[in-house]
C-alpha cells in the first residue's frame, strides 16, 4: 500500500482565496483524521471521521473551515476564505477503527502559506 | 480529559550517549500511549505503542518505552544515540469514548551532537 496520500504537497495562495486540501486514506480504514501543525499550537486535532461520518469537528477552528468525506477513499479539507493565520502543515491520517488502540499512519501533509 | 505532558522541548545528546525523553499522561484509567517521530518534512512514524500486556515495548530503530502505571509515565529510551535520531519525537493518548483519536503531547526536539 501507498500508504496515506496527500496532495499537494505545498500551497502557496493569497488571502480571501479558497483552498482545498485533499487526502487518500490506506485502503480498509475507516477512521480519518485531519491534524493541523504550527509552532505556536504544535498538533491540533481539527476533525475525526469513521465510516466517513464526522465524529468530533470540535477542532475546526471557525466555520471558515470545512471537511467532506463522500467515500471510503477520499476526503477533502477546505479553507474558504483563507487567511494568513491559517498557514501551517496540515496532516491527514487513518487508521483502523477496531481493536481500541489502533495506530495512525500519517501522509506527508500539506503545506499551507496563505500570503 | 486525558493528555501527555512532555518534558522538555529539547533534548541534546551526545552521539553513543542513552537517549531519555520524558512523558507523562493524567488519566484515571491507563490509556493507550504511543510514541511517534517526524523527521524534517516529513509526517508522523509511529516507534511504538503500548495497549494491554507487557509493560516493557520495543520499537523500531532502537527504542523502547516503559508503562510505568505509578508513575503515569511513557518515557521513551535508546541506550545509544545515532546521528540518525535527531527528530523530532511525540507522545500521544488516545482518549477513552473518544473513538480512536490521538491526542499528542508538545513534542521534544532531539539533537545528537559528535
Amino acid at each position: 500500500d501507498a500508504g496515506v496520500i496527500q496532495s499537494p504537497r505545498h500551497e502557496v495562495t493569497e488571502m480571501g482565496q479558497e483552498v482545498t486540501l485533499r487526502c487518500k486514506p490506506i485502503s480498509g480504514h475507516n477512521s480519518l483524521f485531519w491534524y493541523r501543525q504550527t509552532m505556536m499550537r504544535g498538533l491540533e486535532l481539527l476533525i475525526y471521521f469513521n465510516n466517513n461520518v464526522p465524529i468530533d469537528d470540535s477542532g475546526m477552528p471557525e466555520d471558515r473551515f470545512s471537511a467532506k468525506m463522500p467515500n471510503a477513499s477520499f476526503s477533502t479539507l477546505k479553507i474558504q476564505p483563507s487567511e494568513p493565520r491559517d498557514s501551517a502543515v496540515y496532516f491527514c491520517a487513518s487508521s483502523l477503527g477496531t481493536p481500541r488502540g489502533t495506530e495512525a499512519f500519517f501522509g506527508q501533509g500539506t503545506r499551507l502559506t496563505v500570503v | 480529559a486525558q493528555s501527555v505532558t512532555q518534558l522538555g522541548s529539547h533534548v541534546s545528546v551526545s552521539e553513543g550517549a542513552l537517549v531519555l525523553l520524558r512523558c507523562n499522561y493524567s488519566s484515571s484509567v491507563p490509556p493507550y500511549l504511543f510514541w511517534y517521530v517526524q523527521y524534517p518534512n516529513q509526517g508522523l512514524q509511529l516507534l511504538l505503542k503500548y495497549t494491554t500486556g507487557a509493560t516493557l515495548v520495543k520499537g523500531i530503530n532502537g527504542f523502547e518505552a516503559e508503562f510505568k502505571k505509578s508513575e503515569t509515565s511513557f518515557h521513551l529510551t535508546k541506550p545509544s544515540a545515532h546521528m540518525s535520531d535527531a527528530a523530532e519525537y511525540f507522545c500521544a493518548v488516545i482518549r477513552t469514548g473518544g473513538g480512536n483519536k490521538l491526542t499528542f503531547g508538545t513534542g521534544t526536539q532531539l539533537k545528537v551532537e559528535l
